[in-house]
C-alpha cells in the first residue's frame, strides 16, 4: 500500500474563491487520481492526473474549473476554482502504488464546505 | 453500460451475524471488482478484491463471492461486529490499458448492533 496524505483536511471557503489541495505520497506510483464525494453519496471520477502533461478529464468535469498538476511521482495538487455552495464536497486523491497490479488507495480527503 | 448497481442501500444486522451486500455491473469488459469500507470523516479503505478467473475470495470474516454469468458480486461478512459499522462500496474496473478508474456503486450503510 501507500501513505497518502492531503493538506488542507478541511476548509471553509466564500463563493467564487479558489481552493488548492495537495496530495502527497510516500512512494513512487504510477497512477494518481482525482475523486468528489458528494454528502452522502458515492465517489465520482474527476480525473487522472499525468505526470508531466494535462490530465485527463471524466465527462462533466472541465480544466478551467478543476486545473490539476503533477509534477512529479508523488505528488498531485487539485484546485477548484471559482467556487459555489455547489462545489461543497470531500475530494480524494487515490493512486496506484508501483508494483501494485489493480489496488487503488484513497487519502483520507479534504472537506470542503463553500459558503 | 458503465454502472454498478449496489444494494441494499443500509443493512441493519446483530452482533455475530452475516452481513450480505450485492452488486451487479453491465460492462463484461470489467475485470476487477474491489470492495472499499469507509468510516464517517475517513477516505475509503481497500478491504477486498476478486478478479473474475476466480469465484470465491476471502479474507478472514470477509468473503467476496462472484457470478461472472450472473454478472453479480457479493460481500459476506460473517459473524459481523460493531466495529464493522461503516460504509461499504463495491466497484469495476477495466485494467490494463483503458483506464484503471474505478466505476462505484452508490455504497451500504451497515449498522451491526450489540
Amino acid at each position: 500500500s501507500a501513505v497518502i496524505s492531503q493538506k488542507p483536511s478541511r476548509d471553509i471557503c466564500q463563493r467564487g474563491t479558489s481552493l488548492t489541495i495537495q496530495c502527497q505520497v510516500d512512494s513512487q506510483v504510477t497512477m494518481m487520481f482525482w475523486y468528489r464525494q458528494q454528502p452522502g453519496q458515492s465517489l465520482t471520477l474527476i480525473a487522472t492526473a499525468n505526470q508531466g502533461s494535462e490530465a485527463t478529464y471524466e465527462s462533466g468535469f472541465v480544466i478551467d474549473k478543476f486545473p490539476i498538476s503533477r509534477p512529479n511521482l508523488t505528488f498531485s495538487t487539485l484546485t477548484v476554482s471559482n467556487m459555489s455552495p455547489e462545489d461543497s464536497s470531500i475530494y480524494l486523491c487515490s493512486v496506484i502504488p508501483r508494483g501494485a497490479a489493480y489496488e487503488q488507495y484513497f487519502g483520507p480527503g479534504t472537506r470542503l464546505t463553500v459558503t | 453500460q458503465q454502472q454498478v448497481k449496489q444494494s441494499p442501500q443500509s443493512l441493519i444486522v446483530q452482533k455475530g451475524g452475516i452481513s450480505i451486500i450485492n452488486c451487479a455491473y453491465e460492462n463484461t469488459a470489467f475485470d476487477y471488482f474491489p470492495w472499499y469500507q469507509q468510516f464517517p470523516g475517513k477516505g475509503p479503505a481497500l478491504l477486498i478484491a476478486i478478479r473474475p478467473d476466480v469465484s470465491e475470495k476471502k479474507e478472514g470474516r470477509f468473503t467476496i463471492s462472484f457470478n461472472k454469468s450472473a454478472k453479480q458480486f457479493s460481500l459476506h461478512i460473517m459473524d459481523s461486529q460493531p466495529g464493522d459499522s461503516a460504509t461499504y462500496f463495491c466497484a469495476a474496473s477495466m485494467f490494463p490499458g483503458n483506464t484503471d478508474k474505478l466505476i462505484f456503486g452508490t455504497g451500504t450503510r451497515l449498522q451491526v448492533f450489540p
